[in-house]
This record gives C-alpha cells, sequence and structure tokens, in this order.
C-alpha cells in the first residue's frame, strides 16, 4: 500500500464546476499535509496547506482534512480553465518526518 | 537567490556515463531536498540534507546514486553508470529547516534522458 494514495483521475469538469480531489494516507503519525499544483512541464507550486482537522479555505480553493479517517480533500470552486493542472498531495511527520511523501497525483482538466 | 535554481535544465547522455546535477537552494534554507519525477508520476524522495546533520539517504534507489551538500549550501547529484530507467526529472527543493510548516519552494527541474 502507497503511503499517499490520491484518487486516479484524470478528473474533468466545466467551468463554474466544483472540482473535488482526494487523498487518503497510511501513516497516522503523519501530521501535515500540502497540496501542490504542477502545469505541464513546470514544477509544483504549492497551493494550500493544512495541519489540523477541519476546513481551511483561501480564496476558491479549501482543504479539508480528517485524521481519523486518514483523508484529504481539495476542493475547487468557480473551476476555471486555468486550473487545469496536475494536483499532488503531500504528507509529512511521522515515519516521513523531515521529507514530504507524494500521491501520484490527479490530472484535472476544466473545460469551457 | 529568489529561488531555487537547477542546473543543467536538460542533460542527455549515454547510457554508462556519470552525470551531475546541480541544485543551488534559497539562500537561508537550511533544508535542501533531492526528488524525481518520471513521465506521468508522482514525486519520489531521494535523499535531503539539514543544515550538518547527516542526510536521510533512505530514498536512493541504488548506490549509484549519490549527493553531497557543500558548506550548508550548494547541492550535486551524481549518478554513475547511468541506465535508461534513470530517465526523469530531478527536481530540487528547499525549505527553512525540516520539518517547517508550509511545505518546500521547488526549483525548475533537471530533465536527464538516457539515451
Amino acid at each position: 500500500q502507497k503511503e499517499v494514495e490520491q484518487n486516479s483521475g484524470p478528473l474533468s469538469v466545466p467551468e463554474g464546476a466544483i472540482a473535488s480531489l482526494n487523498c487518503t494516507y497510511s501513516d497516522r503519525g503523519s501530521q501535515s499535509f500540502f497540496w501542490y499544483r504542477q502545469y505541464s512541464g513546470k514544477s509544483p507550486e504549492l497551493i494550500m496547506s493544512i495541519y489540523s482537522n477541519g476546513d481551511k479555505e483561501d480564496g476558491r480553493f479549501t482543504a479539508q482534512l480528517n485524521k481519523a479517517s486518514q483523508y484529504v480533500s481539495l476542493l475547487i470552486r468557480d473551476s476555471q480553465p486555468s486550473d487545469s493542472a496536475t494536483y499532488l498531495c503531500a504528507g509529512s511527520g511521522g515515519t516521513s518526518y523531515g521529507k514530504l511523501t507524494f500521491g501520484q497525483g490527479t490530472i484535472l482538466t476544466v473545460h469551457p | 537567490g529568489a529561488g531555487v535554481s537547477q542546473s543543467p535544465s536538460n542533460k542527455v547522455t549515454e547510457k554508462g556515463k556519470d552525470v551531475e546535477l546541480r541544485c543551488d537552494p534559497i539562500s537561508g534554507h537550511t533544508a535542501l531536498y533531492w526528488y524525481r519525477q518520471s513521465l506521468g508520476q508522482g514525486l519520489e524522495f531521494l535523499i535531503y540534507f539539514q543544515g550538518n546533520s547527516a542526510p536521510d539517504k533512505s530514498g536512493l534507489p541504488s548506490d549509484r546514486f549519490s549527493a553531497e551538500r557543500t558548506g550548508g549550501s550548494v547541492s550535486t547529484l551524481t549518478i554513475q553508470r547511468t541506465q535508461q530507467e534513470d530517465s526523469a526529472v530531478y527536481l530540487c527543493a528547499s525549505s527553512l529547516r525540516v520539518g517547517q510548516p508550509g511545505g518546500y519552494t521547488f526549483g525548475s527541474g533537471t530533465r536527464l534522458t538516457v539515451v
């Protein structure tokens, strides 16, 4: 079992819709979670971080963390074509202290 | 520097040759990480350095891979006797310190092609 797993995708949503990206993790010691966006041919860029249970909102992005269920999600409201990218979920802490363990990524396409 | 700088941006090498990839982290960042990303895959951890502590080499795939960090700043990842399966994008990242909330800042990567 991979330490961090993402829903396989690819995910396609119409412009203006909500895109929901999901991630589960196996290491209960993991404490910090991050969502990175990676455009094709570019390096990952951090868009959200979350450390405690509940929701964290930043503009059109909401990260959700449920440590009991070992589940992390990212919601993108009012999706735009410019949101089309690969989204990487990553966790840190526990056996991954000092480094980020990444999921395999979910490709999101927002079509006009 | 303003960001994490990696060089070269692209490298094509013949199977069996050695290659060196360079990473210059953000000034003041004590933690430096190397990852690789194969086509269509997520990021695979290779190694990280934190200050003067011994590096965590747990992700290096074989003894053909090694890395050093001189003076707590610039790092070099060396791959000896390259194989075709080493073809990937090698990404370097830095952070203020290991375990710093907020994640990393990545460089633009080195695309390695072994022919």
